[in-house]
């Protein structure tokens, strides 16, 4: 069965810092992992995805996720955070016909 | 291109009342998803269509929800009676291609509050 394990519920950077969300997946194949953003009362946008090749994948924002197999980990990465940066972040994985999503990270940015 | 509409925003509701939900997904996208996101948790898939057919509803709370999604474009969720855990944002999502492997488009929601 496919899951995502989001083990950091809330994280504060200051603005300027680096920033590494961890996710976790369990999927039997090859997964297509997804991190997806939430700004308060807004749905969800994409922020980059992982299907093949490269396993490290650049999304917009700044933002890139590296993938690795061999920890079954598709983090995410952000070299120098700014204070709009703070929002929800998730996770998720597809498989052949479902796409679950982790319990979130709530990132805050201190000025 | 027009993303995914839903209505209404927001309701506001007693419990045991009922209540509905729409999704206007991108034109041509083939998946529709509904999930359920409570406050403070992720989105919880409550069921996905490919076109009018339904792919998922294994976590779909068949005593009092309902979906449908006529002529594979637009979508209704219902909710009948409502419960106060029903509180939380409903949320609709359409892809292109069908399955975990597209990209997923997200509405903004509707925020349920069951008093």
């Amino acid at each position: 069965a496919q899951s995502v394990t989001q083990p950091d519920i809330h994280i504060t950077v200051s603005e300027g810092a680096s920033l590494e969300l961890r996710c976790n997946y369990s999927y039997g194949a090859t997964p297509y992992l997804f991190w997806y953003v939430q700004s308060p009362g807004q749905g969800l946008q994409l922020l980059l995805k992982y299907f093949s090749g490269d396993t490290l994948v650049q999304g917009i924002k700044g933002f890139e996720a590296e993938f690795k197999r061999s920890q079954s980990s598709f983090n995410l990465r952000k070299p120098s955070v700014h204070w709009s940066d703070a929002a929800e972040y998730f996770c998720a994985v597809g498989g052949y016909n479902k796409l679950i999503f982790g319990a979130g990270t709530r990132l805050a940015v201190h000025p | 291109e027009a993303g995914v509409a839903q209505s209404p925003r927001y309701k506001i509701i007693e419990k045991r009342q009922s209540v509905a939900f729409w999704c206007n997904p991108i034109s041509g996208h083939a998946t529709l998803y509904w999930y359920q996101q409570i406050l403070g948790q992720g989105p919880k898939l409550l069921i996905q269509f490919q076109n009018n057919g339904v792919v998922d509803d294994s976590q779909l709370p068949k005593d009092r929800f309902s979906a449908e999604r006529l002529k594979g474009v637009d979508s209704t969720l219902k909710i009948q009676p409502a419960k106060l855990e029903d509180s939380a944002v409903y949320l609709c999502a359409s892809s292109l291609g069908v399955g975990g492997n597209t990209e997923a488009f997200f509405g903004q929601g509707t925020r349920l509050t069951v008093v």
